[in-house]
């Protein structure tokens, strides 16, 4: 059956440049987080969603950095004016209520 | 005090030996309870859920103590292909049920 969808599977930006990110979680899941993991690191909570909206947006790490959700779906992370510290893999998990979550495969970003 | 604590790593053993991995949560009312695996360089993966009277799959035993908000995972007869990184999850009934990922432990099995 499907999983969870990301795109683009990669991307290289420019420093200052605005990125979107995709996230299309297994049909009929309620909840979707988005994570970030650097190299050699561990999984850093970004957002979390419940239907449409977000009670937990604490682990955004600054305000270029913004997240919607549409008809309890598709994701998308928006981060305006990258930085090179936003150089990651960005992870999307979906779940229905509060069971198992499912990881997509993640976009690694690079910015230069 | 963590949401969510695991043992540090990492964990060093020999092919075939026995490894336990323990994992505190501290909301008393969480409810859903699992282990993920994650291979370098990629996403993480459900190893297995946890339900309250233990569960066991395989080679992989895992156990619930609700009295002690614990979680642990035992894993016999190593291989080397379960070198990775082992990662809890709780749910948080307080934070609208949000899954809470511990930092994980990894895993090293050696020949």
């Amino acid at each position: 059956g499907a999983g969870v969808s990301q795109s683009p599977s990669n991307k290289v930006t420019e420093k200052g440049k605005d990125v979107e990110l995709r996230c299309d979680p297994i049909s009929g899941h309620t909840a979707l987080y988005w994570y970030r993991q650097s190299l050699g690191q561990g999984l850093e909570f970004l957002i979390y969603f419940q239907g449409n909206s977000a009670p937990d947006k604490s682990g955004l790490p600054s305000d270029r950095f913004s997240a919607e959700r549409t008809g309890g779906s598709v994701s998308t992370l928006t981060i305006q004016r990258t930085q090179q510290e936003d150089s990651a893999v960005y992870l999307c998990a979906s779940s229905f209520l509060t069971g198992a979550m499912y990881f997509g495969p993640g976009t690694r970003l690079l910015v230069l | 005090r963590k949401e969510v604590e695991q043992d540090p790593g990492p964990f060093n053993v020999p092919e075939g030996a026995t490894v336990a991995f323990n994992c505190t949560y501290s909301n008393s009312a969480s409810q859903s309870f699992f282990w993920y695996r994650q291979d370098c360089r990629k996403e993480p993966k459900l190893l297995m859920s946890v339900y309250s009277s233990g569960n066991e799959d395989g080679r992989f035993t895992a156990q619930l103590n609700r009295a002690s908000q614990y979680i642990s995972l035992l894993i016999r007869d190593s291989k080397l292909s379960d070198s990775a990184t082992y990662l809890c999850v709780v749910n948080m009934r307080n934070q609208g049920g949000k899954l809470i990922f511990g930092q994980g432990t990894e895993l090293s099995v050696k020949p």
